[in-house]
């Protein structure tokens, strides 16, 4: 079975531009997270989705969104980017809002 | 507000010298405890789900333990593929979504 799968795996935008993550979750999961992680910290919370409704947000600013499609997959939107953006963008997938996390490998998003 | 507060920040141990990682939290009515294990560039792995103090899991060198404030990774025997950042995370009666700590880096040396 395929695990969580992210694309792109590494992007590269400038500054002020608009940037969309994708995540496919394993087959039959119907919950998605993203987290953002920054080099030498732990995993930030973002958004999670259950059964294509949001069912969290956390505390990063409007220009960050993010979606679930009747399949489950998801995406991450984040607008007019900073350079404090850059980071490695973790989408993780779970069976219901109980059961536990399965990562994907990530999205490393760098800002110039 | 759920913490998580790991340490130490980082860990060198010899081949062999068996040590621990702590993992201390501060939560609403504990839903679960987690470990992680992260590679460099990669996204976490995970390895246990505590639930109650008292509880432990094992796997292979690695065994976690829970209390009411703390957890504990044991290392047991440790080989260089056991280098990685070590997370550990909590989820509260009141929410579904867990809460990471910075993590332990943990490098051990052939």
């Amino acid at each position: 079975d395929a695990g969580v799968t992210q694309s792109p795996t590494h992007l590269i935008k400038t500054r002020g531009q608009h940037v969309t993550l994708r995540c496919s979750p394993i087959s039959g999961h119907k919950s998605v997270s993203w987290y953002q992680q920054v080099l030498g910290q732990g995993p930030q919370f973002i958004f999670q989705y259950y059964e294509k409704e949001e069912r969290g947000r956390g505390n990063f600013p409007d220009r960050f969104s993010a979606r679930q499609f009747p399949n489950y997959s998801s995406e991450l939107n984040v607008n007019a980017l900073l350079l404090g953006d850059s980071a490695l963008y973790l989408c993780a997938s779970s069976l219901n809002l109980d059961y536990g996390y399965t990562f994907g490998s990530g999205t490393r998003l760098t800002v110039v | 507000e759920d913490q998580v507060t790991q340490s130490p920040e980082a860990l060198r141990l010899q081949e062999g010298e068996s040590s621990s990682l702590n993992c201390s939290y501060t939560v609403s009515g504990l839903r679960g405890l987690f470990w992680y294990r992260q590679d460099p560039g990669k996204g976490p792995e995970f390895l246990f789900t505590l639930y109650s103090a008292g509880e432990e899991k094992e796997k292979e060198r690695l065994k976690a333990t829970l209390t009411k404030k703390e957890s504990f990774l044991h290392i047991t025997a440790p080989k260089p593929e056991d280098s990685a950042t070590y997370l550990c995370a909590v989820r509260s009666g009141g929410s579904y979504i867990p809460t990471f700590g910075r993590g332990t880096s943990l490098i051990v040396h052939p």
